[in-house]
């Protein structure tokens, strides 16, 4: 079985502020990959990033970064110096078991960034 | 835009009532993959195809859904009968085998069950 728990419900930031939002994850299998999508007000989910259970190098990109800790099944996101158009709901997302074919998504975390 | 389109993005509907959504994934892409979303959830997994071929379908879906993607191309959901309880958000995927499930996604029907 597998599981993804975002605990985080909602997070609200003032602009410029960094936030994280946390990830873990729940599988048996040694081969897994793990992703990150946005989903804003318009209901499109887009792809941040994925990552596989062999490499837990940190990954940045611009403003946004990622921490996988295997030792903690983790995988935090983190936005700094945030701005207003980040205000969507975050998923994270587990495959496992190479071969099954569909993502377990967690219930997602709203980030609201105030003005 | 050659991203993922979903037809209709809303849809109200009478308890009993059949409907239908479609989708077209990208071009190039050869799994097509539907999910639904209810609010305040993630995205569950209902079924997905590659090429043609139904190769996966969630307990999630009752024989009341049927998918279909008759050539490969777009694919068609169906639900009959429908249900109050079947109110969500049916979002639509796509990805190149080979990717390791970096899926594409429409933006979704949102259909309401009166």
């Amino acid at each position: 079985a597998q599981k993804v728990t975002q605990a985080q419900t909602e997070i609200s930031v003032v602009e410029k502020e960094d936030v994280t939002l946390d990830c873990v994850y729940e599988t048996r299998d040694t081969t897994y990959y793990l992703f990150w999508y946005k989903q804003p007000p318009s209901g499109e989910l887009v792809f941040l990033i994925r990552r596989n259970s062999f490499d837990e190098q940190n990954e940045i990109s611009g403003r946004y970064s990622w921490n996988f800790q295997k030792s903690t099944s983790s995988f935090n996101f983190t936005i700094t110096a945030s701005q207003v158009v980040d205000s969507a709901v975050y998923f994270c997302a587990l495959l496992s078991n190479f071969g099954n074919e569909k993502l377990t998504f967690g219930t997602g975390t709203r980030l609201t960034i105030i003005p | 835009d050659t991203g993922v389109s979903q037809d209709p993005r809303h849809k109200i509907t009478k308890r009993g009532q059949n409907v239908t959504f479609r989708c077209d994934p990208i071009s190039e892409h050869n799994r097509l993959y539907w999910y639904r979303q209810t609010l305040g959830q993630g995205p569950e997994f209902l079924t997905y195809f590659q090429n043609e071929a139904q190769l996966e379908k969630s307990r999630l879906l009752s024989d009341r859904f049927s998918a279909e993607r008759p050539k490969g191309s777009f694919s068609t959901l169906e639900i009959q009968r429908t249900e109050q309880g079947d109110s969500a958000m049916y979002l639509c995927a796509s990805s190149s085998q080979g990717t390791n499930e970096k899926l594409f996604f429409g933006s979704g029907t949102q259909l309401s069950v009166l």
